[in-house]
């Protein structure tokens, strides 16, 4: 089965840049979505089609994906960034999957 | 603004069986597939199922296929998911989720809050 492996953690300081990977076999054929999700939230789509922002998301949210590898860039990194965050691709055009998920801290 | 609200969580036996349903809102729901995703506590997202716009295609994760049947009935802007033969691992919060109308690889552009099933005896 497909699977997409993310970095169980990732730590940035408030300003800087963070860098979240989701690796997947030629996940770069597919397109990649990201999702933010804050303690005792739903999740919220902040990136979909590899690197488009749904409006609402802030600017500093950007995604690209090459290979077997689709990243979450967040510039500027806040405070109120700080969360756990996942990429999803359709494994195949039946099934879809997620990451295992990024925490994201900014300290 | 788009709602999502689901319902029918709560504490079962094993084996025992369970409806959720998720009502929607502020949006033509006859016009998007839907899907249900979980999240076991305290570990990430699992996809379930999927159910195209007039219920025509269903697709399911291995995990649940055979237990798990998702429907909906867009006279009542409803969805469900019929989960039988619960177990113990199926506890988890589940979210109905909207897919976007894109062409490609559509994303789950918005969530409901949540339904708490817990299976245990």
């Amino acid at each position: 089965s497909y699977e997409l492996t993310q970095p169980p953690s990732v730590s940035v300081s408030p300003g800087q840049t963070a860098s979240i990977t989701c690796s997947g076999d030629r996940l770069g054929d597919k397109f990649a979505s990201w999702y933010q999700q804050k303690p005792g939230q739903s999740p919220v789509l902040v990136i979909y089609e590899d690197n488009k922002r749904p409006s609402g998301i802030p600017e500093r949210f950007s995604g690209s994906s090459s290979g077997n590898t689709a990243t979450l860039t967040i510039s500027g990194t806040q405070a109120m960034d700080e969360s756990d965050y996942y990429c999803q691709t359709w494994a195949s055009s039946t099934s879809v999957v997620f990451g295992g998920g990024t925490k994201l801290t900014v300290l | 603004q788009v709602q999502l609200v689901e319902s029918g969580g709560g504490v079962v036996q094993p084996g025992r069986s369970l409806r959720l349903s998720c009502a929607a809102s502020e949006f033509s729901f006859s016009s998007y597939a839907m899907h249900w995703v979980r999240q076991a506590p305290g570990k990430g997202l699992d996809w379930m199922a999927f159910i195209s716009y007039d219920g025509s295609k269903k697709y399911y994760s291995d995990s649940v296929k055979g237990r798990f049947t998702i429907s909906r009935d867009n006279s009542k802007n409803t969805l469900y998911l019929h989960m039988n033969s619960l177990r113990t691992e199926d506890t988890a919060v589940y979210y109905c989720a909207r897919e976007a109308l894109v062409a490609m690889a559509a994303p789950l552009d918005y969530w409901g809050q949540g339904t708490l099933v817990t299976v245990s005896s």
